[in-house]
């Protein structure tokens, strides 16, 4: 059972357009964090949400912790070529849980 | 500031053959964990270590052996490597273990290990 699903598995646009990649559970997630991770690399964090109804704010990508801290949403504005990559999400569901990741939206942007 | 480092970057054996994957972290980290990535599969724990002279299983440790002799490096062993141990394998390390509290610290990755076992 994947506990964290996130979608579209692949999205290919056009770079100026804006997109929203999705990271949804049926599990309450005490905190989640989202990576990126380019071809040949180890994945890079971006940012940790951890109070339900978040948003944070990094340049052009909003990040959003749903209210029943059940989901998460990466929202860029804009895209560039350079957001190109695998977006992971990962998330613990207790305090002393294990790290959980889903298995990623490979995104790519179209110059 | 190297981060962490992960040796070799690549890696072909054959079924049965053993190895040793080595992750070097210059952070002084407590914290190290070793990952596969699979296609469809996403990042899975294998093992992962609070500190030195520690381990502990992760979500899937079958077949592998891990040590934290020293604080700074965290081996990853296949005493007979099969063609499902076929993957890259990740470690990283972390100032605070995250899966302990509401930390915002990161886990650092290093560029990976790509290992295939024919």
């Amino acid at each position: 059972t994947q506990l964290l699903e996130q979608s579209p598995q692949f999205l290919s646009i056009q770079e100026g357009e804006n997109l929203t990649v999705y990271c949804n559970s049926s599990s309450v997630f005490s905190s989640l964090q989202w990576y990126r991770q380019e071809p040949g690399e180890g994945p890079v964090l971006l940012v940790t949400v951890v109070t339900g109804g978040e948003v944070k704010k990094l340049k052009r990508l909003t990040f959003q912790f749903g209210d029943a801290r059940k989901d998460s949403s990466l929202h860029i504005t804009a895209a560039q070529p350079g957001d190109t990559g695998l977006y992971l999400c990962a998330g613990k569901k207790n305090r002393d849980d294990k790290i959980i990741f889903g298995k990623g939206t490979r995104l790519h942007i179209l110059p | 500031n190297a981060g962490v480092t992960q040796t070799p970057k690549f890696r072909v054996l054959k079924t049965g053959q053993s190895m040793t994957l080595l992750c070097a972290q210059d952070m002084n980290h407590e914290y190290m964990y070793w990952y596969r990535q699979d296609p469809g599969m996403g990042l899975r724990l294998i093992h992962y270590s609070v500190g030195e002279g520690t381990t502990a299983k992760g979500e899937v440790p079958d077949g592998y052996n891990v040590s934290r002799l020293k604080k700074q490096n965290f081996l990853l062993g296949l005493e007979s490597a099969a063609p499902s141990q076929t993957s890259v394998y990740f470690c990283a390390s972390s100032r605070e273990f995250w899966s302990r509290g509401d930390s915002n610290q990161p886990q650092h990755f290093g560029d990976g290990t790509r290992l295939s076992i024919l």
